[in-house]
């Protein structure tokens, strides 16, 4: 694709409730990373996969934060049981994957918990 | 951690006059830092980078400067348009985990017609 894609674009979810969101990167880019960003705040970084190897999930912020990328390609970011502080936009980017490279990102899923 | 401070969190300029937002941070090691636009509801989009080889980078009207001694650095806009309004971000990282950015808070530049 031309971008990095993501889905859905808005999602609201009652507490409680189990959500997915979906990142497609471009085509090819071996690098992806997933961050959250609250209301007036600057992006904060999740995690990271190099193909499907997940190198870094240190940002995650609780066990209730799950994200795969099985084929090295597609990533989902699973969030159970959802909280209201959960409430965030969540930012898919990704790079070739070669030092140097340029990180971009996708336009991001809206997920508002009520 | 890195942690990276960026000022003023909200700056107004009359059309045609120069901008400038200022971050400072604190990992020594981080030697790439991009800086990005942000306008509502719209993805961040880079829109300048600096690595820390270079002190300074022009690209038309935007340029950033970096001090790495001072630990600091400077998105430089000049001429601005109303189109320039938004929330631009600095961000800083090391080069060995290239995608793991640490952003500032973000300043929501307006610029006035």
């Amino acid at each position: 694709g031309a971008g990095v894609s993501q889905s859905p674009r808005y999602k609201v979810a009652k507490r409680g409730q189990d959500v997915a969101l979906r990142c497609d990167p471009i085509s090819g880019h071996v690098s992806l990373f997933w961050y959250q960003q609250a209301l007036g705040q600057g992006p904060e970084f999740l995690t990271y996969f190099q193909n499907e190897a997940q190198l870094d999930k240190s940002g995650l912020p609780s066990d209730r934060f799950f994200a795969e990328r099985p084929e090295g390609s597609v990533s989902t970011l699973k969030i159970q049981r959802t909280q209201q502080e959960d409430s965030a936009v969540y930012l898919c980017a990704s790079c070739p994957g070669h030092s140097g490279n340029t990180i971009y990102f996708g336009e991001g899923s809206w997920l508002t918990v009520v | 951690g890195e942690n990276v401070e960026q000022h003023p969190s909200t700056l107004s300029v009359q059309e045609g006059d120069s901008a400038v937002i200022k971050c400072t941070y604190s990992d020594s090691a981080s030697n790439y830092f991009p800086w990005y636009k942000q306008e509502l509801g719209k993805r961040p989009q880079l829109i300048i980078d600096i690595r820390s080889n270079v002190g300074e980078k022009k690209d038309q009207r935007i340029a950033v400067t970096l001090n790495k001694t001072a630990k600091h650095f400077s998105l430089h806009i000049t001429e601005t348009q109303p189109e320039d309004s938004a929330v631009y971000f600095c961000a800083a990282s090391r080069g060995s985990t290239l995608g793991r950015l640490y952003f500032g808070r973000g300043t929501q530049l307006t610029v006035w017609p």
